[in-house]
């Protein structure tokens, strides 16, 4: 069971919109509503930013949005802004107790 | 406010062992599922492993590449969890993650703790 495949990079200028992809299976994505997003700063800690799909935790701003459709999940940064130029990682649930959760490839944002 | 500090991690030889801990503060830890992630450096995110909360009697459930080789524990009374780590192999090298688990996310993470696994 491989990583779920995301684009390596994604860029927008500040104020634009920019959407990231991951893609999956039947088996994970596509399965479950359980697809999470994750903001990650280098040398930091990632940071929980969408959960179930679609839902965002208190604090993080509605510019972060998130969507799925069959085994693809997406996520989409408007209004970008300078703090925005980090590391995104996707995350599903599988059911598989070999390997329970399963998370993307990882993509890198720049903010031009 | 609820944090988790990791601490345990190291340089070790393959074959060695080695114990991370994650001290949670601001919640109870044996009413959360608690997880451990991995990230090899410049790599990506990789699930360890988990254990349950005790409503549902603290079992853990691990990742095929660590299965066998890796034991989560937790410590009630001192509210801190553990990744005993034994036969370490290269391909282990990572900043391990004490992260706890929602239904289906992870919700808070620990600042990490590097293994480094080389001869």
């Amino acid at each position: 069971q491989s990583a779920l495949t995301q684009p390596p990079s994604a860029s927008g200028s500040p104020g634009q919109s920019v959407s990231i992809s991951c893609t999956g299976t039947s088996s994970d994505v596509g399965g479950y509503n359980y697809v999470s997003w994750y903001q990650q700063h280098p040398g930091k800690a990632p940071k929980l930013l969408i959960y179930d799909v679609t839902k965002r935790p208190s604090g993080v701003p509605d510019r972060f949005s998130g969507f799925k459709s069959g085994n693809t999940a997406s996520l989409t940064v408007s209004g970008l802004q300078a703090d925005d130029e980090a590391d995104y990682y996707c995350s599903s649930y599988t059911g598989n107790t070999n390997r329970l959760y399963v998370f993307g490839t990882g993509t890198t944002v720049t903010v031009l | 406010e609820v944090q988790l500090v990791e601490s345990g991690g190291g340089l070790v030889k393959p074959g060695g062992s080695l114990r991370l801990s994650c001290a949670a503060s601001g919640f109870t830890l044996s009413n959360t599922y608690m997880n451990w992630v991995r990230q090899a450096p410049g790599g990506g995110l990789e699930w360890v492993g988990l254990i349950k909360n005790n409503a549902d009697r603290g079992t853990t459930v691990y990742a095929a590449p660590v299965k066998g080789r890796f034991t989560i524990s937790r410590d009630d009374s001192r509210n801190t969890l553990y990744l005993q780590m034994n036969s370490l192999e290269t391909g282990d090298t990572a900043v391990y993650y004490c992260v706890t688990e929602g239904v289906g996310t992870f919700n808070i993470w620990g600042q990490g703790t590097m293994v480094t696994v080389s001869s």
